[in-house]
């Protein structure tokens, strides 16, 4: 079966420090990969997606930027964190051809 | 573009009482349609989809949805709620002309609290 990581689970991190979240997934190959931020109280914006390896994909013109050293591996990085980078960051995997994307367990960012 | 509405930030229900929050899309092509559920400090787990076919999906935890072309609607049901389905849902459409990768777009999502 597949599983999907992400560490760590809770950061605090003040203002114009660098950062970097990963994300595993573990039982398939060659998935599509994602990068959502949930910001408090609202839905879920789609920040970075990938098709493979070195492959990224941009949504929102951020501060923010991605990296797909492996196949099953996605980071998420920032030079300098503002105190708008705070929130929930989810990443996501599914299937070249699947319907549903699968989530993990997310990491919580607080920018201080 | 494609758009999701979901209508009822909060929803308030007495255990045993249906369920049903509410999922309007705007898309020019039917899209594929999917509910997610999310507890508190926890990732999105998938509930149903629709994709073709049967246009009442039963997913899991006693949750059904129908899809309506005319109605451009996919609401979520569950005929007697309990206690642990207190939580956030999210309907999410994705393009059926998407390439490789598919973009999922979520609604604003509805907080579910389920009343003894």
């Amino acid at each position: 079966s597949q599983t999907i990581h992400q560490w760590p689970a809770t950061l605090v991190q003040p203002v114009g420090s660098p950062l970097s979240l990963e994300c595993t997934v573990e039982g398939t190959s060659n998935p599509n990969l994602y990068w959502y931020r949930q910001a408090a109280g609202r839905g879920l914006q789609l920040l970075f997606y990938s098709v493979g390896i070195g492959q990224i994909s941009s949504e929102v013109p951020q501060n923010l930027s991605a990296s797909r050293p492996q196949d099953r591996q996605f980071i998420l990085s920032s030079k300098k964190l503002l105190l708008s980078d705070s929130g929930f960051y989810l990443c996501a995997w599914d299937r070249g051809h699947s319907y549903e994307q699968y989530f993990g367990p997310g990491t919580r960012l607080t920018v201080t | 573009a494609q758009s999701v509405t979901q209508l009822g930030s909060h929803v308030s229900v007495s255990e045993g009482a249906l369920v049903l929050l509410r999922c309007n899309y705007s898309s020019s092509v039917p899209p594929y349609l999917f509910w997610y559920v999310q507890y508190p400090n926890q990732g999105l787990q998938l509930l149903l989809k629709y994709t073709t076919g049967a246009t009442l999906v039963k997913g899991i935890n006693g949750f059904e949805a129908e899809f309506k072309k005319s109605e451009t609607s996919f609401h979520l049901t569950k005929p007697s709620a309990h206690m642990s389905d207190a939580a956030e849902y999210f309907c999410a459409v994705s393009d059926r002309s998407s390439g490789s990768a598919r973009q999922l777009t979520f609604g604003s999502g509805t907080q579910l609290t389920v009343l003894p």
